[in-house]
């Protein structure tokens, strides 16, 4: 059974640089699992952020990046800002299935 | 601008089949290059992928934990896709969304399900 894991949660400043990782139990994230991240605020949608491990979103704002680190997915947000408080999601691709992480709740503090 | 919408019955007994739609409007489902998928999330708990169908119906790909009850299904003429889930109990409570699914890009507002006698 696949696995994805994500830190339950993390705290960052306001104003502070926090990354959230994303890893597989398969072994090594690598651009073929097409990572995608995402943001959801208490009783809305998810919104995809990034995709294909670095690509933004026209909504996605400057602050937010992605990238492959040590072994695992990563969501970099620099610059965090009150608003970026929510759980956020990654979500692999496995060739004919797709596993999402349990999520990250951020909170800015 | 792409809108997707689901619908379906928000109570379903346990061990029927709940089958939900997802209709597109903004845009073509058929001869596009993607994915279209269906994501389920319970109360206070995270992300589960159900499945996806490419726009032409084929391949489709279900979650392994998944499978055996799953059917997702495409109807390019009405520019709908479809989800059928059988043998529903309590732990399939939960909202329901479809999405496209190559870039997450586009998501509908989700429906809830609740299965209860």
């Amino acid at each position: 059974q696949t696995v994805v894991t994500q830190e339950p949660s993390l705290t960052v400043s306001p104003g502070g640089t926090v990354t959230l990782t994303c890893a597989s139990s398969t072994g090594v994230v690598t651009s073929d699992y097409y990572p995608i991240w995402f943001q959801q605020k208490p009783g809305q949608v998810p919104r995809a952020l990034i995709y294909d491990t670095s690509n933004k979103h026209s909504w996605t704002p400057a602050r937010f990046s992605g990238s492959l680190l040590g072994g695992k997915a990563a969501l970099t947000l620099s610059g965090v800002q009150p608003e970026d408080e929510a759980e956020y999601y990654c979500l692999l691709q496995y060739g004919d299935a797709r596993f999402f992480g349990g999520g990250t709740r951020l909170t800015v503090l | 601008q792409l809108q997707l919408q689901e619908s379906g019955p928000g109570l379903v007994k346990p061990s029927e089949t709940l089958s939900l739609t997802c209709s597109v409007s903004g845009g073509s489902i058929g001869g596009t290059p993607y994915f279209w998928g269906w994501v389920r999330q319970p109360p206070g708990k995270g992300l589960e992928w159900i499945g996806s169908i490419y726009s032409s119906g084929s391949p489709y790909h279900y979650s392994p934990s998944l499978k055996s009850r799953v059917t997702i299904s495409v109807d390019t003429s009405k520019n709908q896709f479809s989800l059928r889930l059988s043998s529903m109990t309590a732990a399939d409570t939960a909202v329901y969304y479809c999405l496209r699914e190559k870039t997450g890009d586009y998501w509908g507002q989700g429906t809830l399900v609740t299965v209860s006698s």
